[in-house]
């Protein structure tokens, strides 16, 4: 069981690109989300999803999109990387509603 | 905005002692309350959940709930220099019933 899988862990994008984080759980978990977390400000979420063809915003959806095609995949796309992107992206996926949550490993974006 | 607040801390403690990590929330609806761990450069992990009043224990670690207080805190007996690392608190986003509310966390060094 690898639980939450997150790729790349690092990447380096020039301003304006454009690029796609991925996510995969093996625990037939329904509920996925994609949070970042800034130096001192906590985890902020993204987007989540209830299950397969199921998306919502979170609170900083903007610059981002998600498309959740299967239960075990939930990629997060970039589009025209701006430096506020620069982050740690961490996706996420519980089994029900507001239980617990398990992390992936990361993904370090730094945009310049 | 509901929220979730922490002392950035750090705290410091030596070894053998009692660390106790203190969490308070706004949300009078919410049911139930995690703690992760997250060390330096790493994801977090759950280490402690609880829905109920009182105590609950796992270990060295002893989560505490007062819902009338809108209180939680975790405490950490024979604190470990391993136990170094920025504690977590978290509660439902009753806005969006499925994601987490995170505080920004508690950084506990523990000192040999």
């Amino acid at each position: 069981n690898a639980g939450v899988t997150q790729t790349p862990k690092f990447r380096i994008l020039k301003i304006g690109q454009s690029m796609t984080l991925q996510c995969a759980q093996d625990m037939n978990h329904n509920y996925m989300y994609w949070y970042r977390q800034d130096p001192g400000m906590g985890l902020k979420l993204i987007y989540y999803s209830v299950g397969a063809g199921i998306t919502d915003k979170g609170e900083v959806p903007n610059g981002y999109n998600v498309s959740r095609s299967t239960t075990e995949d939930f990629p997060l796309r970039l589009e025209l990387a701006a430096p506020s992107q620069t982050s740690v992206y961490f996706c996420a996926s519980s089994q029900d509603r507001v239980h617990e949550q398990y992390f992936g490993p990361g993904t370090r974006l730094t945009v310049t | 905005q509901k929220e979730v607040e922490q002392n950035s801390g750090p705290l410091s403690v030596p070894e053998g002692a009692i660390a106790s990590l203190n969490c308070t929330y706004s949300d009078r609806g919410s049911q139930s309350f995690f703690w992760y761990r997250q060390y330096s450069g790493k994801s977090p992990e759950l280490i402690m959940s609880i829905y109920s009043n009182g105590d609950k224990e796992d270990g060295r670690f002893t989560a505490q709930l007062n819902k009338a207080s809108q209180y939680v805190s975790l405490l950490i007996r024979d604190s470990q220099p391993s136990d170094s690392a920025t504690y977590l608190c978290a509660a439902p986003n009753s806005n969006s019933g499925y994601a987490l509310n995170f505080g920004k966390g508690t950084s506990l060094l523990v000192t040999p």
